[in-house]
C-alpha cells in the first residue's frame, strides 16, 4: 500500500535552515507529484508548492518562493523540503502529500512538526 | 488565489443526526473541489473529490455537492468518530487553497 513516512520533529534556532524528508512507497515515485503543505495547529491549510519526481520539475506558491526549496531522490523515492531563514513564523507542522489523478491529495505523511525558537 | 470561505466555524450535534458544511468560492471553481477529515494530531484524510465522488473506502454517510461557487459536504447519521475538523479545498487553479476549517463535536 502507498505509504509516506515523514521525518522526526525538529528545533531549530531562528535564522538557520532546515531539511525535511518524505520518504515514500507503494507506488511509481518516479512518475508522481508530490506537494507539500503548511499547518500551524489549529489553523488552516497551506500550499507550499510541488515538484514532479520524473523530472524534478517544481511549481511553488508565491508566497514561499524563497522559503522552501523541493527536490527528490529517485535513487530512494524520497522528497525532500528545505526551509530556510527560518522565524518565529515559520514554526507549523508540515506534511507531503502525493497528487492523485486530479490535484486532489489522497495520500498524506503523518506531518513533521518544526518549531524555530532560540 | 481563490478564497474559500467555508461555514460554520464549529459545529456540535447529537449522534445520529444529520450535519452540513458549507464553502464558497470566489469564483467558479467547476467542481474542483475536495473534502478532507482531520483528527488532532494527524494528517488530513481524503473524503470526496471533483465535489461529490467519494474517496474509496469512505462510509456512504458522507457526500458532496454544489457547482460554481457553492459546495457542500453533508454527514448522515453522525457518529463519535466523527469528530474531527473539516476542510475543503479547491484544485480548479493554482494554487490549491483551503478553507478555514470547521471543528465538528458530539453534544
Amino acid at each position: 500500500q502507498v505509504k509516506l513516512q515523514q521525518s522526526g520533529a525538529e528545533l531549530v534556532k531562528p535564522g538557520a535552515s532546515v531539511k525535511l524528508s518524505c520518504k515514500t512507497s507503494g507506488y511509481t515515485f518516479s512518475t508522481s507529484y508530490m506537494s507539500w503543505f503548511k499547518q500551524i495547529p489549529g489553523q488552516s491549510i497551506e500550499w507550499i508548492g510541488m515538484i514532479y519526481a520524473g523530472d524534478g520539475g517544481t511549481g511553488y506558491n508565491q508566497k514561499f518562493k524563497g522559503k522552501a526549496t523541493l527536490t527528490v531522490d529517485t535513487s530512494s523515492s524520497t522528497a525532500y523540503m528545505d526551509l530556510s531563514s527560518l522565524t518565529t513564523e515559520d514554526s507549523a507542522v508540515y506534511f507531503c502529500a502525493r497528487e492523485a489523478v486530479g490535484h486532489w491529495f489522497a495520500y498524506w505523511g503523518q506531518g513533521t512538526l518544526v518549531t524555530v525558537s532560540s | 488565489d481563490i478564497q474559500m470561505t467555508q461555514s460554520p466555524a464549529s459545529l456540535s450535534a447529537s449522534l445520529g443526526e444529520t450535519v452540513t458544511i458549507e464553502c464558497r468560492a470566489s469564483e467558479d471553481i467547476y467542481n474542483g473541489l475536495a473534502w478532507y477529515q482531520q483528527k488532532p494530531g494527524k494528517s488530513p484524510q481524503l473524503l470526496i473529490y471533483n465535489a461529490n465522488s467519494l474517496h474509496t473506502g469512505v462510509p456512504s454517510r458522507f457526500s458532496g455537492s454544489g457547482s460554481g461557487t457553492q459546495y457542500s459536504l453533508k454527514i448522515n447519521s453522525l457518529q463519535s468518530e466523527d469528530v474531527a475538523s473539516y476542510f475543503c479545498q479547491q484544485y480548479y487553479n493554482y494554487p490549491p487553497t483551503f478553507g478555514s476549517g470547521t471543528k465538528l463535536e458530539i453534544k
